[in-house]
């Protein structure tokens, strides 16, 4: 059985950093394309950025809003996939999803309960 | 404001047939291939439809995907009360480089 479980969501003030985690277990994580999605409260899915798998040329794509100041990374040996995430903003709140791609690299086949991030102050 | 476009909500009653649409551009859904997930208000997303048409394992037949050109649709027959539920089209973005979704619509079966 596929499962992702996040972790490292929290309280954290406007222009700080935090790190979400992504553990998956249950499929070949290293052979895996991995995205993050996140989604407002009362809002819509939002992309956020993804992973390829090791050795793959442009490892990782980011959604505009993010770019520059989100970083996802893989520790294959831990089975864990990471969203760095600075310069935080408010905009940024919302609950972040794990995912794995299934064939395409974006249609995302299985979700993590995900982990919730509140920007204020 | 999405890049994907959907109706805000549609409704149909028990047994009936809905029609969800998506639609996009030749930068996104014209040259790619378009997925549906459902989302049960509470909970993640679940996978529903890729590949335009094609359904993932324990998927009903009920639901059905299609595209032309720069739309997709996603039908559902047979309605169910527990269908209700926030549909999402999503795809790849080739100008942007980057993975794009709808705002999502609300089914309610009434």
């Amino acid at each position: 059985e596929v499962q992702l479980e996040e972790s490292g969501g929290g309280l954290v003030k406007p222009g700080g950093s935090l790190r979400l985690s992504c553990a998956g277990s249950g499929f070949s994580f290293s052979h895996a394309w991995l995205n993050w999605v996140r989604q407002a409260p009362g809002k819509g899915l939002e992309w956020v950025g993804r992973i390829k798998s090791n050795g793959q040329p442009g490892a990782t794509d980011y959604a505009p809003p993010v770019k520059g100041r989100f970083t996802i990374s893989r520790d294959d040996s831990k089975t864990t996939v990471y969203l760095h995430m600075d310069s935080l903003k408010a905009e940024d709140s919302g609950v972040y999803y794990c995912t794995t791609a299934h064939l395409r690299g974006y249609d995302l086949n299985f979700w993590g309960r995900g982990t919730l991030v509140t920007v204020s102050s | 404001q999405s890049v994907l476009t959907q109706p805000p909500s549609v409704s149909a009653a028990p047994g009936q047939k809905v029609t969800i649409s998506c639609s996009g551009s030749t930068s996104n859904i014209g040259n790619n291939y378009v997925s549906w997930y459902q989302q049960v208000p509470g909970t993640a997303p679940k996978f529903l439809i890729y590949d335009n048409y094609k359904r993932p394992s324990g998927i009903p037949d009920r639901f059905s995907g299609s595209k032309s050109g720069t739309s997709a649709t996603l039908d559902i027959t047979g309605l169910q009360t527990g269908d209700e539920a926030d549909y999402y089209c999503g795809t790849w973005d080739t100008s942007l480089s980057a993975g794009v979704f709808g705002g999502g619509t609300k089914l309610i079966v009434l």
